[in-house]
């Protein structure tokens, strides 16, 4: 089992809706980052949270917007999102910077 | 900038055949390297690591040694079971300035291992 949680795990939205995905870790972990995985690619780093400070942005479309609550838990928020956007969306957490990361199960999100 | 080269798959064994994934990377510095291992409709999940030269990872029958002369951390099983089945991904961690850590992918390898 993973230790690093993601809700929910199959998401469809329309272009016009409003979504959340959710992500939690209860390993004390520091440093948490949303990863975007399309299909038979590696993933590709979104976003980087340290101390539930927001420290990298790879240049991610507004329409994505993340958010840490708390030093556990990790939502990105999402709106007018586009097919293309289509995608599994990974979580994951390290103790700090410059250690492994551990990865949920992730979201495949449809955008219809 | 960094960067990871994968093999390319898919590698199709028999099981109890001998597995080799090679990988090689390109870095300014002094990376770890890592193997993740994606089996389907799951997460990616840390198989092995090293974090200097002449390092041997091992995890699960799997190994690789970082090799810095050779920029290679080349992953090696010597008897592959059905449930091996997976992609794997090399990866290296390259520093953003202010010392935060991206993990650095090779294109994965999707491994294929029959009965």
């Amino acid at each position: 089992d993973t230790e690093v949680t993601q809700t929910p795990k199959h998401l469809v939205m329309g272009m016009t809706n409003k979504k959340s995905l959710k992500c939690e870790q209860h390993m004390g972990h520091r440093a948490m980052y949303w990863y975007k995985q399309k299909a038979k690619k590696p993933p590709e780093l979104m976003f980087v949270y340290s101390y539930e400070k927001l420290s990298i942005n790879e240049s991610v479309p507004s329409r994505f917007s993340p958010e840490c609550p708390n030093s556990s838990l990790l939502n990105l928020h999402l709106h007018a999102l586009q097919p293309e956007d289509s995608a599994l969306y990974l979580c994951a957490s390290s103790q700090d910077a410059g250690t492994p990361l551990h990865f949920g199960n992730g979201t495949r999100l449809t955008v219809t | 900038g960094d960067s990871v080269t994968q093999m390319e798959g898919p590698v199709t064994l028999s099981e109890e055949a001998f597995l080799t994934i090679n990988c090689t990377y390109t870095a300014t510095g002094y990376p770890s390297l890592f193997w993740y291992v994606q089996y389907p409709g799951e997460g990616l999940q840390l198989l092995l690591k090293a974090t200097k030269a002449d390092d041997k990872g091992s995890n699960k029958g799997f190994e690789a040694t970082y090799r810095k002369e050779t920029t290679s951390f080349h992953l090696e099983k010597g008897s592959v079971q059905v449930s091996d089945s997976a992609v794997y991904f090399c990866a290296l961690t390259s520093m953003f300035s202010g010392g935060y850590n991206k993990l650095i992918f090779g294109a994965g390898t999707r491994l294929a291992v029959h009965p």
